[in-house]
């Protein structure tokens, strides 16, 4: 059983549009992270969110952590072919992160 | 943040033969962790490496088959033994930062196939 549930697992768009993938949990978690893989490299941390309702923006990127800090989603808008990789969701507890099966993201120009 | 250094960055290797993958840290850490991450899929937790001690391996993954060592607080080292094509993957070095909200920072990977 996942501890973070990723929706959806793929996703092929066109440049130019929007997108919002999900990571669901029945947890609670004092906070939760976003990381991008790009082909042949390692996970790069994105953002830590940790305020339930909490808003982050990296240029293009928005993440959200949910009010009952049991979620959060990440809205990619005009979504470029730069953006193309595998967005890991994670959790980082006490000396260890946990990571979800991730969403697997192609943006085609 | 941390600069993880992982050599080869990639292998073309014969069916049981052994590879060993370096990994170098910028500075001292205490744990050093291993993952897997096969073809499409997401990271799983191979083993994490502590200074002075034994691996610490999770659930489906065994010394014999992924032997580890620890020589200092910079360095570790991951072998895949007695290599098939399913051990075909990419392996990544990590180091954590923090002990409650811990972060995760990657090293490149290595792609490893297995022929």
């Amino acid at each position: 059983t996942q501890l973070l549930e990723q929706s959806p697992q793929f996703l092929s768009i066109q440049e130019g549009e929007n997108l919002t993938v999900y990571c669901n949990s029945s947890s609670v978690f004092s906070s939760l992270q976003w990381y991008r893989q790009e082909p042949g490299e390692g996970p790069v941390l994105l953002v830590t969110v940790v305020t339930g309702g909490e808003v982050k923006k990296l240029k293009r990127l928005t993440f959200q952590f949910g009010d009952a800090r049991k979620d959060s989603s990440l809205h990619i808008t005009a979504a470029q072919p730069g953006d193309t990789g595998l967005y890991l969701c994670a959790y980082g507890g006490y000396q260890k992160v946990t990571f979800g099966i991730g969403t697997k993201l192609q943006v085609i120009p | 943040s941390a600069v993880i250094s992982q050599k080869p960055s990639r292998d073309i290797c014969q069916r049981g033969t052994s590879l060993t993958i370096q990994c170098q840290v910028d500075s001292q850490v205490t744990m050093m962790f291993w993952y897997r991450q096969q073809p499409g899929q997401s990271l799983t937790l191979i083993a994490t490496a502590n200074q002075g001690s034994e691996a610490t391996y999770e659930s489906g993954f065994v010394i014999d088959k992924f032997p580890i060592s620890r020589p200092n607080l910079t360095f570790s080292t991951l072998t895949v033994s007695n290599m098939s094509p399913e051990d075909s993957s990419i392996y990544l070095c990590s180091v954590e930062r923090g002990t409650t909200n811990t972060e995760a920072f990657f090293g490149q990977g290595t792609r490893l196939t297995v022929v």
